[in-house]
């Protein structure tokens, strides 16, 4: 079964600057997809970026971007200019391709506080 | 496009009493919904797997006589609590599958 591991519960940022927030996952399978997550507080989930694992090259939505290592298994998110806008718990999420009916196997969460 | 809704976002009930959430896609068709438990300040934990026209797929420990799922139409799932109990409370999401998941805003469950 496919894991995924958020090492970080709490991350703090200054309005502007970047941060970087890390995300490792286990699995056997070679292809996949990897998503980030925001729930704010509202707790409306909003897909803030999808990385396919064949793919090599980094997604990247505007100000949001990964550094996707699959032989390393990780895969972070860099929030450039960071906006008050962008708190909110962040989760890292795995879905097979090939099996689990499409499910979703979400990390831990990381708290995410923009201070101004 | 792909809006997800959940009815409703708030609920009291007594304990020992029935409630039911619905969840629906409003400008798709969905052939597979999820319904998640969120607990505070914890991650999503997937409850059931829900497919049109047959019986929801449960996880691991998840009662299925408790948490009924009911998947009637390509735009509707239902999920319901019975015999709620004050451990129930909770926040309830749902997700429906199109290209991608996407989730309702959640229904907060408080059972007194």
């Amino acid at each position: 079964a496919q894991t995924v591991t958020q090492s970080q519960p709490e991350m703090s940022v200054q309005e502007a600057e970047t941060v970087t927030l890390s995300c490792t996952y286990d699995t056997s399978e070679s292809d996949y997809y990897l998503f980030w997550y925001k729930q704010p507080p509202s707790r409306q989930m909003i897909l803030v970026i999808r990385q396919e694992a064949y793919k090599q090259q980094n997604a990247t939505e505007n100000r949001f971007s990964v550094n996707f290592q699959k032989a390393a298994k990780s895969f972070s998110l860099k929030i450039s200019d960071s906006q008050l806008g962008d708190a909110a718990m962040y989760f890292c999420a795995y879905r097979s391709i090939i099996t689990s009916g499409s499910r979703l196997t979400f990390g831990e969460g990381t708290q995410l506080t923009v201070n101004p | 496009g792909a809006v997800v809704s959940q009815h409703p976002s708030w609920v009291i009930c007594k304990s020992g009493t029935s409630v039911k959430i619905e969840c629906r896609s409003l400008d798709f068709q969905a052939t597979t919904m999820f319904w998640y438990r969120q607990f505070p300040k914890q991650s999503l934990m997937l409850m059931a797997t829900s497919n049109e026209g047959s019986k929801a797929t449960y996880e691991q420990g998840v009662e299925k006589d408790k948490f009924l799922i009911n998947h009637a139409s390509l735009t509707l799932s239902t999920l319901t609590v019975t015999s709620a109990h004050p451990e129930d409370s909770s926040f309830y999401i749902c997700s429906a599958r199109a290209h991608e998941q996407y989730f309702g805003p959640g229904t907060r469950l408080t059972v007194t």
